[in-house]
């Protein structure tokens, strides 16, 4: 059973373009979560989704930042038009099942670097 | 608001040691969960241990246990016999049930634990 996989696992984009991050849960997982950890810093929660559905994006920057967890495929996290601060380690973790959602498997993560 | 607080940065112990990792955390939820993540060179999140605040007995896995104390607001982590392969940072983390108002973990800055040979 593959773990949670994140590509790609480093993301390098130019002031104003925009960025892509793909997040492919545990096989069975129909929760994700995103987190986005600056250099030396924990790990901030950003969105929280289900299948179709986002539950929670009271993390998530509220202007050139979207995320989306279609029927089938991955889950995608999307910066439009990234600036020199959004530069950090995004990371997925998949759950599976509402009940408690203690049970949190992590990606490797995404680093994203902006020039 | 939780908050989970790390005072201590940087750990350094010889290999063999027993380490003690510091945590706090401000809630005032009464269910919640506590967990210790690893964080190696390879950026990996790997889950340590985990503490449910209902269970008065401290959690334990192998050479890693944790001290609880609910009062006090405090889940430091105690890795015994510490190996080189321990060497990453740590991360404490908090997370209340889903129908309590929040989702999601809430992590601490981290400490990097050095085992040194």
């Amino acid at each position: 059973n593959a773990g949670v996989m994140q590509n790609p696992r480093h993301l390098v984009r130019r002031r104003g373009q925009e960025a892509r991050l793909r997040c492919s849960p545990m096989k069975g997982h129909s929760h994700v979560y995103w987190y986005r950890q600056l250099p030396e810093e924990g790990l901030k929660f950003m969105v929280y989704l289900q299948k179709e559905n986002i539950i929670d994006e009271s993390g998530m920057p509220k202007e050139r930042f979207s995320a989306e967890f279609p029927k089938e495929g991955p889950s995608i996290l999307r910066i439009q038009q990234v600036v020199r601060g959004d530069s950090a380690a995004y990371f997925c973790a998949s759950s599976p099942w509402t009940g408690t959602n203690e049970k949190l498997f992590f990606g490797s993560g995404t680093q994203l670097s902006v020039l | 608001a939780q908050t989970v607080t790390q005072s201590q940065p940087e750990m350094s112990v010889q290999e063999a040691e027993t380490v003690t990792l510091s945590c706090t955390y401000d809630t005032s939820e009464n269910n919640y969960y506590l967990f210790w993540y690893k964080q190696p060179p390879s950026r990996q999140m790997i889950l340590v241990i985990r503490q449910e605040a209902y269970k008065q007995q401290n959690a334990t896995e192998n050479r890693f246990s944790v001290n609880f104390q609910k009062a006090a607001k405090s889940f430091s982590l105690k890795i015994s016999d510490s190996q080189l392969g321990d060497t990453a940072m740590y991360f404490c983390a908090f997370m209340i049930p889903p129908g309590g108002g929040a989702d999601g973990l809430t992590f601490g800055k981290g400490t990097h634990l050095i085992i040194q040979p």
